[in-house]
């Protein structure tokens, strides 16, 4: 159990250009999930709070503007970059936090964007 | 400012032996602590988790929680080529925070 799926896993696109990410919890229900980046050799860096039904918590520094996230039902969370430049090529995770008491996340498998 | 501090390593061990892992965290509130590997490109996978004082064992590794300490540490036994990897220590309620990771480097 707890699996989550993130699609796709590698994309490669042109500057200027949008590109949405998808966020699956398979087994478990999540009301909250988180959105990750994560450069080369650096740790995580949480870039969003997106919770079922409301608008998401972005941390510091990371335009909303510029990275949308819907979660629109108890399983699915996604995110949309939007004009991506090549600084925002990084791999981009996904967690689910299962609902319960435990707090326990679990992550996707990540998607790595490559923008030219 | 939540923090989770972890060495950065690398920590070597030879293969067989104990690798001990060590974390420390700044918020009080926090309920709950885990421990993820993350092998070089790929995400992070949850291996243990561990919410009151004391030892927890699953397999070949043991987590250990002293909240007094505000302190948290994994032990892996018999330690593989195939534990290589990055272990970052988490610690929260709702939210997580995440130290940055020790690498870990089982040498045959």
């Amino acid at each position: 159990g707890a699996v989550v799926s993130q699609h796709p896993s590698r994309v490669i696109c042109k500057s200027g250009t949008s590109v949405k990410i998808e966020c699956r919890s398979l087994d478990f229900q999540a009301t909250t999930m988180f959105w990750y980046r994560q450069f080369p050799k650096q740790s995580l860096m949480l870039m969003a709070t997106s919770n079922e039904g409301s608008k998401a918590t972005y941390e510091q520094g990371v335009e909303k503007d510029k990275f949308l996230i819907n979660h629109a039902s108890l399983t699915l969370s996604t995110l949309t970059v939007t004009s991506a430049h090549p600084e925002d090529s990084s791999f981009y995770i996904c967690s689910a936090r299962r609902d319960g008491a435990y707090n326990e996340q679990f992550f996707g498998p990540g998607t790595r964007l490559t923008v030219l | 400012q939540k923090e989770v501090e972890q060495n950065s390593g690398p920590l070597s061990v030879p293969e067989g032996a104990i690798a001990s892992l060590n974390c420390t965290y700044s918020d009080r509130g926090s309920q709950s602590f885990f421990w993820y590997r993350q092998y070089s490109g790929k995400s992070p996978e949850l291996i243990m988790s561990i919410y009151s004082n004391g030892d927890k064992e699953d397999g070949r590794f043991t987590a250990q929680l002293n909240k007094a300490s505000q302190y948290v540490s994994l032990l892996i036994r018999d330690s593989q080529p195939s534990d290589s990897a990055t272990y970052l220590c988490a610690a929260g309620s709702y939210q997580l925070t995440f130290g940055k990771g020790t690498k870990l480097s089982v040498i045959p």
